[in-house]
């Protein structure tokens, strides 16, 4: 169980273009859901916590223009990079908390590989 | 502030035993994990301690004193495909899970 999904895996895109990434959690319902960014050989860091209607919590430093987050279910929140640069290249991960309080494990999807050209 | 620590880098035998340790000192506890990362992928949760002592799951134990704020992580018969980095993340009295920089692992032959 607690199986998350992330799509796409990869994308490489040219420089403005906007691109989202979904994140779905498959066998369970997730009232909060997390994004997260890791640029290589780096931990991960935590851009915004997604809960299920209502607006996102952003991380300090984290523009809440350049990437919205969008939860409008249980089982679903999307991440859209707005004009993405090359310096929005990175590994984005979601992850989802089942509803039974906030010391339940995460569990991650398996990543968007983000390549901006 | 919230901090946590853990060695930044080990290496062990295939074979071997390893212990990786990880001090917290955050606003409150609710718990402690710790997740796997293989380079390129994601984390996948390993284990979740709130009380005191020793949770065993096959291979891998993890510890907790939360008097002293010290966590490890106990990997036994190391295999080739235990080489990854290792995750601890704490969770501080609002819930928010406070990320250590992880742990990477090396195992040689």
């Amino acid at each position: 169980g607690a199986v998350v999904s992330q799509h796409p895996s990869w994308v490489i895109c040219k420089s403005g273009t906007s691109v989202k990434i979904e994140c779905r959690s498959l066998d369970f319902q997730a009232t909060t859901m997390f994004w997260y960014r890791q640029f290589p050989k780096q931990s991960l860091m935590l851009m915004a916590t997604s809960n299920e209607g209502s607006k996102a919590t952003y991380e300090q430093g984290v523009e809440k223009d350049k990437f919205l987050i969008n939860h409008a279910s249980l089982t679903l929140s999307t991440l859209t990079v707005t004009s993405a640069h090359p310096e929005d290249s990175s590994f984005y991960i979601c992850s989802a908390r089942v509803n039974r309080g906030g010391n339940q494990p995460q569990h991650f999807g398996d990543g968007t590989r983000l390549s901006i050209l | 502030g919230q901090n946590i620590d853990q060695p930044t880098e080990m290496t062990a035998t295939e074979g071997a035993i390893v212990q990786i340790n990880c001090t917290y000192q955050t606003s409150g506890f609710n718990g402690l994990f710790w997740y796997q990362q293989h380079a390129g992928e994601a984390p996948t949760f390993l284990s979740y301690n709130v009380l005191d002592g020793l949770e065993e799951k096959g291979r891998f134990s993890s510890f907790l004193s939360r008097s002293k704020g010290y966590s490890y992580l106990l990997l036994k018969e190391l295999q080739m495909k235990d080489s990854a980095s290792y995750l601890c993340a704490v969770v501080d009295s609002n819930y928010q899970l406070i990320w250590g920089a992880g742990t990477k692992l090396i195992i040689k032959p």
